[in-house]
């Protein structure tokens, strides 16, 4: 299976600042990768896949970026809202694999 | 708007069978991927599986084959069997539709998740 690498496990930010995630695969994916935010007790909810291509009525202040190996997850001004855990996922070859998550926290 | 709801057993025995149900109103079961996904407390996210309104299925190979998917387009449902459990299968279920926006590679809708404890 792919493995896929984020970092770093946890982020403190401030609300206004730009963040960024990184998500690694063990081996080129192409632009198969998706990211998800999910918020205590909720399920994951999707934000971008295709690498880049954002879902409908989600703020234009997420933003993907990458392809092959190496993917970003952009948020260019962080809102209260956006203080959550995000992952990766991989869809080029099974097994479908996340990433380990990426906590957002308020510094 | 669509809406998942997974049901079945919270609390499965070692070594027996857990089965779930997921329930989808607000849209059409056809024509899409329907996957299982699992979250053990604290921890990641492990794709289970998925299964087509064809009946067709695939799964995540590190499961050796403990899992058992079926539809049922008559009642907009589509089911899991994941055999022989044991601790390491305590987890928040998930049941979600294959993306639109992805080939159906990836999970636009999601159930609200149902926990299942195995323990004796």
């Amino acid at each position: 299976d792919i493995q896929m690498t984020q970092s770093p496990s946890t982020l403190s930010a401030s609300v206004g600042d730009r963040v960024s995630i990184t998500c690694r695969a063990s081996q080129s994916i192409r632009s198969w990768l998706a990211w998800y935010q999910q918020k205590p007790g909720k399920a994951p909810k999707l934000l971008i896949s295709d690498a880049s291509t954002l879902e409908s009525g989600v703020p234009s202040r997420f933003s993907g970026s990458g392809s092959g190996t190496e993917f970003t997850l952009t948020i260019s001004s962080l809102q209260p809202d956006d203080f959550a855990t995000y992952y990766c996922q991989q869809y080029n070859s099974y097994s479908w694999t996340f990433g380990q998550g990426t906590k957002v926290e308020i510094k | 708007q669509v809406q998942l709801q997974e049901s079945g057993p919270g609390l499965v025995k070692p070594s027996e069978t857990l089965s779930l149900t997921c329930t989808v109103s607000g849209g059409s079961i056809s024509r899409y991927y329907w996957n299982w996904i699992r979250q053990p407390a604290g921890k990641g996210l492990e794709w289970i599986g998925r299964i087509y309104t064809s009946g067709r299925t695939n799964d995540n190979t590190s499961l050796k084959s403990r899992v058992t998917m079926s539809i049922d387009t008559s009642k907009n449902q589509f089911s899991l069997k994941l055999s022989s459990v044991t601790a390491a299968d305590t987890a928040v279920y998930y049941c979600a539709r294959g993306g639109e926006n992805c080939g159906g590679d990836c999970f636009d809708y999601w159930g609200q998740g149902t926990l299942v404890t195995v323990s004796s």
